[in-house]
């Protein structure tokens, strides 16, 4: 089992939808989790955090949170052409004597048509 | 302005040679990290440090190496020995990283190697 998993995609929805994207990740243990947003062809830029159970909201964006079941999610509310782009999923993986360490999913692309 | 500057953006190397990515941050964070993407996928972990003259490998960190010897700077040297060196490599940086817990990355611009 990967560390931290997501659907590949491409997720595609219509202008104006909810776009959810999902990840999984194997360390019970993990606290902390984060989504970022990459352009192609650019570094990734940091779109929401969430330590806590529960969700989390900054305007359009919301994060879920669900330690028992082991997924984070975030939901993209209004979707706009502008927010296509690759969504990375990173959570801290914790390792016996080395600290914790940010591990990334291989990122979800989301496709908005107009 | 604070943040990470990655240098050069484009860097060309043949096959065989030493090649050393730079990165600075004056972000005055403690972490540093280094990650691998290749085209469709994420982001591989090669390298990370949690305080100056300290560093852990991260999951790919064979044919690569690297320095802390100051908290502002991270350079990672693509050696000869890393088989497939063409690929985006990007820097990051944060204030915390313990055993459970991070505080966000803040990520540099990236540079680009190419080996032929």
């Amino acid at each position: 089992q990967k560390e931290v998993e997501q659907n590949s995609g491409p997720l595609s929805v219509p202008e104006g939808a909810i776009a959810s994207l999902n990840c999984t990740y194997s360390d019970r243990g993990s606290q902390s989790f984060f989504w970022y947003r990459q352009y192609s062809g650019k570094s990734p830029e940091l779109i929401m955090f969430i330590y806590s159970n529960g969700d989390k909201e900054d305007g359009r964006f919301t994060a879920q949170l669900n330690k028992a079941s082991q997924y984070v999610s975030l939901l993209i509310r209004d979707s706009q052409p502008s927010d296509s782009a690759t969504y990375l999923c990173a959570v801290n993986i914790r390792i016996y004597n080395q600290g914790g360490k940010l591990i990334f999913g291989q990122g979800t692309e989301l496709s908005v048509k107009p | 302005d604070g943040g990470i500057t990655q240098s050069p953006k484009y860097l060309f190397r043949k096959e065989g040679q030493n090649v050393t990515l730079s990165c600075e941050q004056n972000l005055n964070h403690d972490a540093m990290y280094w990650y691998r993407q290749d085209p469709g996928q994420g982001l591989r972990l090669i390298y990370y440090s949690q305080i100056v003259n300290d560093f852990q490998k991260g999951d790919i960190a064979e044919g690569y190496s690297v320095s802390r010897e100051k908290k502002e700077s991270f350079p990672l040297t693509v050696t000869s020995a890393q088989k497939n060196p063409t690929a985006f490599y990007l820097c990051a940086s944060s204030t915390v990283a313990s055993v459970s817990y991070n505080s966000p990355l803040h990520f540099g611009n990236g540079t680009r190697l190419t080996v032929t």
